[in-house]
């Protein structure tokens, strides 16, 4: 299986800060990276695919990049509808797998 | 729009098998383009794939779960179904149904486009 890491597992930001989250893969997955945000009570919604591209009604100040086995989450500033848990995912093999998560929180 | 929306029963008796269901409305499950995937999250926990269902029929599953696992599909129900077997507290979880979609795009890339709300079931005597 391809094991997802990632980092950190918790951060503290205000409102307007720039964050970055980081998520590594175990093996190499070329761009087969997915991102998405998990609010309290709530199904995970898709921000990213393909390590960079933006799904549709995603708002244009979170980002991706990243190839190989180093991928990262960027959220140019932080709003207030931001603070979730945020998790990749591989796609490049089965079974798919997740990585832990990283909490944003105030 | 595509909606999905897991039932069946929230609580399980250790060593009987869980049963879900997932009616997907706006969509067709024999339409192609799409995967049919159930995910679940312990309490606290992160996110694991049981395995999914394609518009042919075909399963693939985790193998920590295999042993355990049936995805089948009801196409003129338009639903697909879990079945896990000899459950134990362990598998005490929120159950999410969720849409895969793949695309072509010099290779094939995928990922969960729609999710159900999800379905706590707990596995408890």
């Amino acid at each position: 299986d391809i094991q997802m890491t990632q980092s950190p597992t918790s951060l503290s930001a205000s409102v307007g800060d720039r964050v970055t989250i980081t998520c590594r893969a175990s093996q190499s997955i070329s761009t087969y990276l997915n991102w998405y945000q998990q609010k309290p009570g709530k199904a995970p919604k898709l921000l990213i695919y393909a390590a960079s591209s933006l799904q549709g009604g995603v708002p244009s100040r979170i980002s991706g990049s990243g190839s190989g086995t180093d991928f990262t989450l960027s959220i140019s500033s932080l709003q207030p509808e931001d603070f979730a848990t945020y998790y990749c995912q591989q796609s490049y093999s089965a079974p798919l797998t997740f990585g832990g998560g990283t909490k944003v929180e105030i | 729009q595509v909606q999905l929306q897991e039932s069946g029963p929230g609580l399980v008796k250790p060593s009987q098998t869980l049963s879900l269901t997932c009616t997907v409305s706006g969509d067709s499950l024999s339409s192609g383009g799409y995967r049919w995937n159930w995910i679940r999250q312990p309490a606290g926990k992160g996110l694991e794939w049981i395995g999914r269902i394609d518009f042919s029929g075909s399963t693939i599953y985790n193998p920590s779960l295999e042993s355990r696992v049936t995805i089948s599909v009801d196409s003129s129900k338009n639903h697909f179904s879990l079945k896990l077997r000899s459950v134990t507290a362990a598998d005490t979880a929120v159950y999410y149904c969720a849409r895969e979609e793949f695309v072509l795009r010099g290779d094939i890339i995928s990922f969960f486009d729609n999710w159900g709300q999800g379905a706590l079931v707990t596995v408890s005597s």
